[in-house]
């Protein structure tokens, strides 16, 4: 029962660096998202995916990129880390989100310096 | 632009009072409304609410949704220590795909 699997946990990169979040889901859902938490603060959503090909912005998509060209995997990647990109990252999917609820991964802590 | 508002934003009780959080929201097209619990890690679903006036009940945890005053709200009775957390609350639109998310409201317990 792996569920959603984020790696890596910790990561620390210094400013212009590039990186990229796996993020991978074991329970055949078409959708996943990534989320970003601040500290304080709700999920703010970066990115998601309906399917295999398809993804679209969620409300902070600047300085991400996504892809998705399977089910099962929905990397995110950052291009020229920034420190506002400090954060911590948060993998979910779905089967059907208007009846069922998010799985979350347990996170990536990303330390940008 | 959907909006989520919780509060308090932060809370703290000791063992064996009863807490109530709270959720407004405004969303077109309204499907559901969700709370998470988050301790360390990542959030795990607590209750889904779609129709005003039912109340959702696991244990010491309850939950009801107003959608004619647009909120809900979020009971504890008897708190415990390991109910120390962050308890998130989402909405989603019909057939948006995506939800929502507040602030959040940190509740600590104290023995």
């Amino acid at each position: 029962n792996a569920g959603v699997t984020q790696t890596p946990k910790f990561r620390i990169l210094k400013i212009g660096q590039s990186m990229t979040l796996q993020c991978a889901q074991d329970m055949n859902h078409n959708y996943m998202y990534w989320y970003r938490q601040d500290p304080g603060m709700g999920l703010k959503l970066i990115y998601y995916s309906v399917g295999a090909g398809i993804t679209d912005k969620g409300e902070v998509p600047n300085g991400y990129n996504v892809s998705r060209s399977t089910t099962e995997d929905f990397p995110l990647r950052l291009e020229l880390a920034a420190p506002s990109q400090t954060s911590v990252y948060f993998c979910a999917s779905s089967f059907s989100p208007d009846h069922s609820p998010l799985h979350f991964g347990n996170g990536t802590r990303l330390t940008v310096t | 632009e959907d909006k989520v508002v919780q509060s308090p934003l932060s809370l703290v009780v000791h063992e064996g009072d009863t807490v109530t959080l709270n959720c407004s929201y405004e969303v077109t097209n309204f499907r559901s409304l969700l709370w998470y619990k988050q301790e360390k890690k990542a959030p795990t679903f607590l209750f889904m609410l779609t129709s005003s006036g039912i109340e959702k009940k696991s244990g010491r945890l309850s939950s009801i949704l107003d959608k004619k005053e647009l909120f809900s709200i979020l009971n504890i009775t008897a708190t415990q220590t390991g109910d120390s957390a962050i308890y998130l609350c989402a909405v989603l639109r019909t057939n948006a795909g995506k939800s929502t998310f507040g602030d959040g409201t940190t509740l600590t317990v104290k023995p």
